[in-house]
């Protein structure tokens, strides 16, 4: 099935610093989802993204709609540990928004 | 507000019986999406429901799962005759929209 490229796969990092991911589709999406999944919890949304070139923030966290629609970035300043956890981008395919094509995934390790 | 809420959030089963997720989604939202995910993997959409009907069920195994969104009540979804390939984590998403999407804890599935 189809799916969005999201890199990369792991990031281990020290407390502090500050994380960059990104994902990228062969295909146009009209919105731009960013989730993060805690071990046995289900995601929670943290950015949402509506328009190409769109730049969002959320306390720490700050993603971007790419001006091609065909990929997004999410930024993680100063981590904490509490960042542990898995990010995924998911988004609507352009013309169907009924259900999220998801990425894999970005596993974050944050070392205190 | 409560969240969306699953259950139960463990169930196990033996193969050949019948399993019976239970979602309620947020309070307002009259969109449900069910998805399924195994361990390291990201989520796949298996069906999207409005009340009393289902929408899109492209992502629905054509054999032994049904899902269900009654005018009263959560939604439902159904695994008959369960194997042990179906052991994974099933999550509901709710939204006021067809965007945005709310998710609950999940349940966890395991199949003797």
């Amino acid at each position: 099935g189809q799916q969005l490229n999201q890199s990369p796969q792991s990031m281990f990092i020290q407390e502090g610093e500050d994380v960059s991911m990104n994902c990228t589709s062969s295909s146009i999406f009209n919105t731009w989802l960013w989730y993060k999944q805690d071990p046995g919890e289900g995601p929670v949304l943290l950015i949402a993204l509506y328009k190409a070139g769109e730049l969002t923030s959320n306390g720490r966290l700050t993603a971007q709609f790419g001006i091609t629609r065909k990929d997004s970035f999410l930024n993680i300043s100063a981590s904490i540990p509490s960042d542990v956890g898995i990010y995924f981008c998911a988004g609507p395919l352009a013309g169907n928004n009924r259900k999220l094509i998801w990425g894999l995934g970005t596993s974050l390790a944050v070392n205190p | 507000n409560a969240g969306v809420m699953q259950n139960p959030r463990h169930l196990v089963r033996r193969r050949g019986q019948e399993a019976r997720l239970r979602c309620s989604p947020m309070k307002g939202h009259s969109h449900v999406y069910w998805y399924r995910q195994l361990p390291e993997e990201g989520l796949k959409f298996m069906v999207y429901l409005q009340k009393e009907n289902i929408i899109d069920e492209s992502g629905m195994p054509k054999e032994r799962f049904s899902a269900e969104f009654p005018k009263e009540g959560p939604s439902i979804l159904r695994i008959q005759q369960v194997v042990r390939g179906d052991s994974a984590a099933y999550f509901c998403a709710s939204s006021p929209m067809a965007n945005e999407q709310f998710f609950g804890p999940g349940t966890r599935l395991t199949v003797l």
